[in-house]
């Protein structure tokens, strides 16, 4: 079935850094844009990236601009986010999601189960 | 930043009886397409978020018939006809207007009394 499994979470210190990786399955990864969207606990969501089908284009929310790198493998079937810099109110559940549509950037119909970051000394 | 306001925050509701979450955006979600970009997603406890409506009124394939989407421009309304226990979690508004910025309102939690 269609599926998205996020991995690489942890507990790092301030200024570190993390790999997320998010392996989907079940569907036609090169044909979706991709999305990382992160909620801290006990808070609402927040979008935090996403990236076009073949790459092209990237983009990120404010907050992680400059110190988060969204990537992708279509041949791996695979979603990445590089975090870099890390600080305490990066600390949250990381989900990767697939856009609605194929071809487009949509709102998001597939969610991983999330993994989760705490970034504290 | 195009901001998405919940209300109310919180809702307490019997089985079988109806439920309404209004959402409010700072700018109109009308887009020159003529579609209107505003989702809503269902965060049921321990999960993650699951997608409920799009473009404002259109259930995903497997949602019950007793959502419903509404509304225009800036004012946006889901409800639910007949409250069902499985329907407790966090209601989320979404807009995608103003792309690739995505924004959420804050959530509306729904529990049964």
């Amino acid at each position: 079935q269609v599926q998205l499994v996020e991995s690489g979470g942890g507990l790092v210190k301030p200024g570190g850094s993390l790999r997320l990786s998010c392996a989907a399955s079940g569907f036609t990864f090169s044909d979706y844009y991709m999305y990382w969207i992160r909620q801290a606990p006990g808070k609402g969501l927040e979008w935090v990236s996403y990236i076009s089908i073949s790459s092209g284009y990237t983009d990120y929310a404010n907050s992680v601009k400059g110190r988060f790198t969204i990537s992708r493998d279509n041949a791996k079937n695979s979603l990445y986010l590089q975090m870099n810099s890390l600080r305490p109110e990066d600390t949250a559940v990381y989900y990767c999601a697939r856009s609605l549509r194929k071809y487009r950037d949509d709102g998001f119909d597939i969610w991983g189960q999330g993994t989760m970051v705490t970034v504290s000394s | 930043d195009i901001v998405m306001t919940q209300t109310p925050l919180s809702l307490s509701v019997t089985p079988g009886q109806p439920a309404s979450i209004s959402c409010k955006s700072s700018q109109s979600l009308l887009h020159s397409d003529g579609k209107t970009y505003l989702y809503w997603y269902l965060q049921k406890p321990g999960q993650p978020p699951q997608l409920l409506m799009y473009e404002v009124s259109n259930r995903l394939s497997g949602v019950p018939d007793r959502f419903s989407g509404s509304g225009s421009g800036t004012d946006f309304t889901l409800k639910i006809s007949r409250v069902e226990a499985e329907d407790v979690g966090v209601y989320y508004c979404m807009q995608s207007i103003k792309l690739p910025l995505y924004t959420f309102g804050q959530g509306t939690k729904l529990e049964i009394k």
